[in-house]
């Protein structure tokens, strides 16, 4: 079956501007986490959505939102873009408990 | 505040001899530990769990061992193969909870 797909791979924006970021869970999976990962902080909880509600939300400020689709497609939104925004964001989908977290390739975002 | 915490950044080992990677963790809520393996461009991939009911599971070249008095787990690979140079991510995980909460990650090169 297909994996998490994740659109765009790679992304330049400029300081200021808002990014819209798209994540396509594995058929069947419901729950979509976001992770961001860069380098020595290794992968920060974002949100996780679950039949299109939010069920738990990291520590990052209110310009990191997300949503989740009736098909569990999700896309987060990160507005205002600041150069630490720059990047990996990883979606995962699951079912369940950690061991059945797929993660998609991540989008990389860079903020110049 | 960090609650995985992986104090090696990096980590070489001979082709055919043990690597031995370690976690520690401070959050005593934590009853799921995995362990993701990265390689460059993708996203993390699931190679190893245990539950707090366990100090030791295993899976063919991979053991996760748990010391839950020290809040401490590790992951051996015998033999090393050059193939698992990665980087190495521990990773937990409350009963219930919809997130997981990730360490900075290990560097592991196998040096054929």
């Amino acid at each position: 079956k297909a994996g998490v797909t994740q659109t765009p791979r790679y992304l330049i924006k400029t300081r200021g501007q808002q990014v819209t970021l798209s994540c396509s869970p594995i058929s069947g999976h419901r729950s979509v986490s976001w992770y961001q990962q860069t380098p020595g902080q290794g992968l920060q909880f974002l949100f996780e959505y679950f039949s299109e509600t939010q069920r738990n939300k990291g520590n990052f400020p209110g310009r990191f939102s997300g949503r989740q689709f009736s098909n569990s497609r999700s896309e987060m939104n990160v507005s205002t873009l600041e150069l630490g925004d720059s990047a990996l964001y990883l979606c995962a989908s699951s079912e369940g408990q950690g061991d059945g977290y797929t993660f998609g390739s991540g989008t990389r975002l860079t903020v110049v | 505040d960090q609650q995985v915490k992986q104090n090696s950044p990096s980590l070489s080992v001979q082709e055919g001899r043990i690597s031995i990677l370690n976690c520690d963790y401070t959050n005593s809520m934590f009853d799921y530990f995995l362990w993701y393996k990265k390689y460059p461009a993708e996203g993390p991939t699931f190679l190893i769990s245990i539950s707090s009911i366990k100090d030791k599971n295993e899976d063919g070249r991979f053991t996760v061992f748990l010391n839950k008095s020290a809040k401490h787990l590790s992951l051996h690979i015998v033999p090393s193969q050059p193939g698992d140079s990665a980087v190495y991510f521990c990773a937990a995980q409350e009963t219930g909870a919809n997130n997981l909460f990730f360490g900075t990650g290990t560097r592991l090169t196998v040096i054929p």
